[in-house]
């Protein structure tokens, strides 16, 4: 069975950083792009990166409102993606998402609440 | 940067009639060597993530029920409803998975009438 599964979200001061973690099974990870999307309440849903496989010499890309805070990468031999979050604005409180587009292969997200 | 423009942004249809929605990218999402639209349609319920239904614009995932068609190419997309049910509630969104940056459209809730 493939599953996605997320961890690391908490409540994080602004300014503040946070890792969180996408741990893969039922699925040959290593092979894989890993994403990281995210939805605030009630909002839709926002790209946020990307990492590719070694193949593709795990190059990383990010949207332009989180690019020079967030890090993506990632540990095959552990088959676990990471989100490193540093500089936490309020406007990136948000359940985060990793996945594997264009599969089917979404984890049930972690909360992350930027606040003071 | 590819911008998804979905339309309408929200829809009701009575259960057992046609539900219609689309989306238009700002650049074709169709790849020349493969003659594939890099164009997928998902379905969000609330609190759950989000479920695959259609990939390369037209090819249903495994296990979605066929009243679920996508078509269109290029820059124009439609996600149909054939025959709207109950469990349909939900919004859907398309995305690109052309370029390096997987852009979503903004969603759509589509309602029972």
């Amino acid at each position: 069975e493939v599953q996605l599964v997320e961890s690391g979200g908490g409540l994080v001061q602004p300014g503040g950083s946070l890792k969180l973690s996408c741990a893969a099974s039922g699925f040959t990870f290593s092979g894989s792009a890993m994403h990281w999307v995210r939805q605030a309440s009630g909002k839709g849903l926002e790209w946020v990166g990307r990492i590719r496989s070694k193949a593709n010499s795990y190059a990383t890309a990010y949207a332009a409102s989180v690019k020079g805070r967030f890090t993506i990468s990632r540990d095959d031999s552990k088959n676990t993606a990471y989100l490193q979050m540093n500089s936490l604005k309020t406007e990136d409180t948000a359940v985060y998402y990793c996945t594997s587009p264009p599969t089917g292969r979404w984890g049930q997200g972690t909360l992350v609440t930027v606040s003071s | 940067d590819i911008v998804m423009t979905q339309s309408p942004d929200s829809l009701a249809v009575s259960l057992g009639e046609r539900a219609t929605i689309n989306c238009k990218s700002s650049q074709s999402v169709l790849y020349s060597s493969n003659n594939k639209n890099y164009l997928a349609w998902y379905q969000q319920k609330p609190g759950q993530p989000p479920k695959l239904l259609i990939y390369w614009a037209s090819t249903r995932e495994s296990g979605v029920p066929d009243r679920f068609s996508g078509s269109g190419s290029g820059t124009d997309f439609t996600l149909t409803i054939s025959s709207l049910q109950a469990e349909d509630v939900a919004v859907y969104y398309c995305q690109q998975y052309y370029s390096t940056m997987y852009s979503f459209g903004q969603g759509t809730k589509l309602e029972i009438k």
